[in-house]
């Protein structure tokens, strides 16, 4: 069964420290893994994708990394702003027939300053 | 570039009306669109995937009927919920793919700001 789980389910931390969130996926066969930024009532928006063959990726404060072998993939956020306060959603879009995209619960990120 | 509007974002109706929400790509042609809805503290569903001047997809469990989709251009979808009741508050959110077409990345989904339906 495809599924994309992640962890932890919330997290508080205070502002200027670094943080790092994971995802564990089954979706299978694998084209890529995104992570999202997500405001309260708002839009998602991308911060991250990679395929098979990237390791690491980077956006600003934001580095995603992916193990496609264990089928981890994890988001590191540095130097924390009171502004990164959100949910941060990791998904997986399968390949060939299994094209859809699999949406973790996401992480509820609350930075305190 | 990739910018995706949502209008309105927040609409307030009563029960048995229908409501319309438009999705726009602004600055690129979005030959797939997809409409999603997303309950409180739970993630985006993906409801329906159109492609420009075809019929809308609908995921297993959606009422074609009841969430009427209309994709007449490459830049404009819009989501007709028809006869609306309470159950039908939600987040609704909509995402445009343009492709290698538009200069994006083939896969990239680009996401409205969403419209927060609320049903009395």
């Amino acid at each position: 069964k495809n599924q994309v789980e992640q962890s932890p389910q919330s997290l508080i931390i205070l502002e200027g420290k670094n943080c790092t969130l994971q995802c564990n996926y089954t979706v299978s066969p694998f084209s890529n893994l995104r992570w999202y930024k997500q405001d309260t009532g708002r839009g998602p928006v991308s911060l991250t994708i990679m395929t098979f063959s990237e390791n690491t990726k980077s956006n600003g404060r934001y580095t995603a990394t992916l193990d496609a072998d264990t089928k981890q993939s994890s988001l590191h956020i540095t130097a924390s702003q009171l502004s990164d306060s959100a949910s941060y959603i990791c998904v997986v879009s399968g390949a060939g027939n299994n094209r859809k995209l699999i949406w973790g619960l996401g992480t509820s990120l609350a930075v305190n300053p | 570039g990739a910018v995706v509007s949502q209008h309105p974002s927040w609409v307030i109706c009563k029960s048995g009306t229908s409501v319309k929400i438009e999705c726009r790509s602004l600055d690129f042609q979005a030959t797939t669109m997809f409409w999603y809805r997303q309950f409180p503290k739970q993630s985006l569903m993906l409801m329906a995937t159109s492609n420009e001047g075809s019929k809308a997809t609908y995921e297993q469990g959606v009422e074609k009927d009841k969430f009427l989709i209309n994709h007449a251009s490459l830049t404009l979808s819009t989501l007709t919920v028809t006869s609306a009741h309470p159950e039908d508050s939600s987040f609704y959110i909509c995402s445009a793919r343009g492709g290698e077409v538009a200069g994006l990345q083939a896969y990239e989904q680009y996401f409205g700001p969403g419209t927060r339906l609320t049903v009395t």
